[in-house]
């Protein structure tokens, strides 16, 4: 069974705190996100990486940074968490098949979320 | 750009009705669309997906969704709604396969 694990579920820092959120998946997946997501604004992409050591920027992201050192783990980084970083963040990966017409584009799995408040 | 609206932040139905969730897309090349469900607390589920082929798809839960290029619609359907589908429904597009544009999620209720 495909999984991606994030490190906790619930999450509570401090405004200033730096903040370590970890992505793992178990599927040799090339590809790793991360968003945020907010009530009446769905899921905004913060950062994803398409290879070790890549990274490339999202729509959203000011205030965070992103490590990836192994294929199976991505990691979110709040240098100095603030109260609007207050939300529910979500890692995926996926695998992109060009050329396989029955699968396409590779779909994203996502793992079960960390919600993260900063007081 | 890609973009994704899905029509209707909240739906409610009846146990037994018809669920049709709405999902629109703008792209600029054919692109290949998703929808995903969220049950509280959890992350996403795909439900089903439209790469190439038969425009009429079928997904896990009896869901279904048809891609209608003429309309750029990707709606979601299901023809007799059950308690346990009450969840949040995300239609996605994605045309590089690195990136995923979302809408902003429709809050289905299913009334006993």
């Amino acid at each position: 069974d495909v999984k991606v694990t994030q490190s906790s579920r619930y999450l509570v820092k401090r405004t200033g705190e730096k903040v370590f959120l970890e992505c793992v998946q178990d599927m040799d997946h090339e590809n790793m996100f991360w968003y945020r997501q907010d009530p009446g604004l769905g899921l905004r992409l913060i950062y994803f990486s398409y290879d070790v050591k890549m990274k490339e920027k999202g729509d959203i992201p000011e205030g965070y940074s992103v490590s990836r050192e192994k294929k199976e783990r991505f990691s979110l980084i709040l240098e100095s968490a603030s109260t609007n970083q207050t939300s529910m963040y979500l890692c995926a990966s996926s695998q992109t098949r060009l050329g396989d017409s029955s699968f396409g584009f590779g779909e994203q799995f996502f793992g079960p979320g960390t919600r993260l408040t900063v007081l | 750009a890609q973009s994704v609206t899905q029509l209707g932040s909240h739906v409610s139905v009846s146990e037994g009705a018809l669920v049709l969730l709405r999902c629109n897309y703008s792209s600029s090349v054919p692109p290949y669309l998703f929808w995903y469900v969220q049950y509280p607390n959890q992350g996403l589920q795909l439900l089903l997906k439209y790469t190439t082929g038969a425009t009429l798809v079928k997904g896990i839960n009896g869901f279904e969704a048809e891609f209608k290029k003429s309309e750029t619609s990707f709606h979601l359907t299901k023809p007799s709604a059950h308690m346990s589908d009450a969840a949040e429904y995300f239609c996605a597009v994605s045309v590089t396969g690195n990136q995923f544009y979302f809408g902003t999620g429709t809050s289905l209720t299913v009334i006993p």
